[in-house]
């Protein structure tokens, strides 16, 4: 059965210094994994996604992430935070091509 | 631009009172999916259309109903709404393949 967990339930970071959001995830196949972020009120927009091509992923807003299949993680990486990005953050693994299995979601905090 | 839409962004209903939230989209996918989500938690999946087949979860109570007339619009109805059943509610939607749903802005659902 597929799973996600998300090992950090609020990370905190200065504006400008480096962000990383873990992500384990169990699957007894070749996965498809997302990331999704989720601002106040707002809807959930894709970040990046893992369909198993290039194991390093590049998304929106300068974010990316890498799959390790021998760690089984897909961490989500920003080299350098912005105020905007506080939001909550979504890793998500397909269980089957129609439904998705969220993580807990994790509160990125950028201060100034 | 091609997207999800979700009507109202708020609504407020009373306890007991039925409330229809609305989703409509603009990109043709022929799977669209309804979602509830509380408050510091991950989306929990209602339901889905998948065309004209409805997929109800297992756990989704009988409270909850929707429709899909046309393959653009998908309509979430909740008979009688209990105080518990105040949450963000999510459209979500996508093709056959690949796996990416895209989401909607949300109706933040409010019971007094």
């Amino acid at each position: 059965a597929q799973s996600v967990t998300q090992l950090d339930s609020h990370v905190s970071v200065s504006e400008g210094t480096p962000v990383l959001l873990r992500c384990n995830y169990s699957s007894s196949y070749s996965p498809s994994l997302f990331w999704y972020v989720q601002h106040p009120n707002k809807g959930l927009q894709l970040l990046l996604k893992y369909t198993s091509a290039a194991t390093l992923v590049k998304g929106i807003n300068g974010f990316e992430a890498e799959f390790k299949k021998s760690e089984t993680s897909f961490h989500l990486t920003k080299p350098s935070a912005h105020m905007s990005d506080a939001a909550e953050y979504f890793c998500v693994v397909s269980k089957n091509t129609d439904k998705l299995i969220f993580g807990t979601g994790t509160r990125l905090q950028v201060f100034p | 631009d091609a997207m999800v839409i979700q009507n109202p962004r708020y609504q407020v209903t009373q306890f007991g009172k039925p409330v229809t939230l609305s989703c409509s989209q603009t990109l043709n996918h022929n799977v669209m999916y309804w979602y509830q989500q509380k408050s510091s938690q991950a989306p929990k999946l209602l339901f889905h259309y998948y065309d004209k087949d409805f997929n109800n979860e297992a756990d989704t109570p009988d409270n909850f109903q929707s429709r899909r007339p046309n393959t653009s619009f998908c309509f979430l109805d909740i008979r009688s709404p209990g105080l518990g059943d105040a949450a963000m509610y999510l459209c979500a939607t996508k093709r056959d393949h690949p796996e990416t749903q895209y989401f909607g802005p949300g109706t933040r659902l409010l019971v007094l």
